[in-house]
């Protein structure tokens, strides 16, 4: 079945500090990626998506660049922010079928310290 | 426009007790989905509701849960009686009835602790 494997946290990153968590995920046909994160006492927010091979997924400063090749959705920022202390969860949806549920990821906890 | 709300956002009971949790989805949004993560393990997909009928249920644990979704707005999810691997967080998610790529909108959780 489907399965999504995320970089194990917690992540302690300085200010500005470049940010990669990584994400590989095993699924049948071309799925639809997602990363989703969850700030402290509020719900999970979509934070980008992408529905095809070589897309790129980017908001917030964030980015992720869909890997077939490597069946990858790494996420990346270049400059954190205290803001950006979360939790990051990420997800597949498979295409096709009458499944429309998501599949996460574990979760990777990051802090960013000022 | 409201987003998904959830009730209660914490319930600590013993176990063999029983516990209701609800979530109001986005006015329109056809799609209610439940969610839950143990023990700070990954996000597990319960069941998916299409307006009132259960579209799949293939992640419910066992017969000790039971979703509802009557007149097809909010929906319940009753544990009874709740075990000590229940506790986690429940998500409740939904979206518009569509073919195409529609976005899951998550609710911010039900903590459950079953003592």
């Amino acid at each position: 079945g489907d399965s999504v494997t995320q970089m194990e946290g917690p992540v302690t990153l300085s200010e500005e500090a470049f940010l990669t968590i990584n994400c590989t995920y095993t699924a049948t046909g071309y799925p639809s990626l997602f990363w989703y994160v969850q700030y402290p006492g509020e719900g999970l927010q979509l934070l980008l998506k992408a529905t095809k091979a070589d897309d790129k997924g980017s908001n917030k400063g964030f980015e992720a660049t869909y890997r077939k090749e490597t069946t990858s959705f790494h996420l990346e920022k270049g400059s954190v922010q205290v803001s950006d202390s979360a939790v990051y969860f990420c997800a597949l949806r498979s295409v096709g079928g009458s499944a429309r549920q998501l599949t996460f990821g574990s979760g990777t906890q990051l802090t960013v310290l000022p | 426009e409201a987003g998904v709300t959830q009730f209660p956002s914490h319930s600590v009971i013993e176990k063999g007790q029983t516990v209701t949790l609800r979530c109001d989805p986005i006015s329109g949004h056809d799609n209610l989905y439940w969610y839950r993560r143990v023990m700070g393990k990954e996000i597990k997909f319960l069941l998916h509701f299409v307006k009132e009928s259960k579209q799949d249920e293939s992640g419910m644990p066992n017969n000790r849960f039971l979703a509802e979704r009557t007149g097809g707005t909010y929906s319940t999810l009753k544990v009874q009686p709740a075990e000590l691997e229940d506790s986690g967080v429940y998500f409740c998610a939904s979206s518009q009835l569509g073919t195409g790529e529609n976005t899951q909108y998550f609710g911010p959780g039900t903590r459950l602790t079953v003592l």
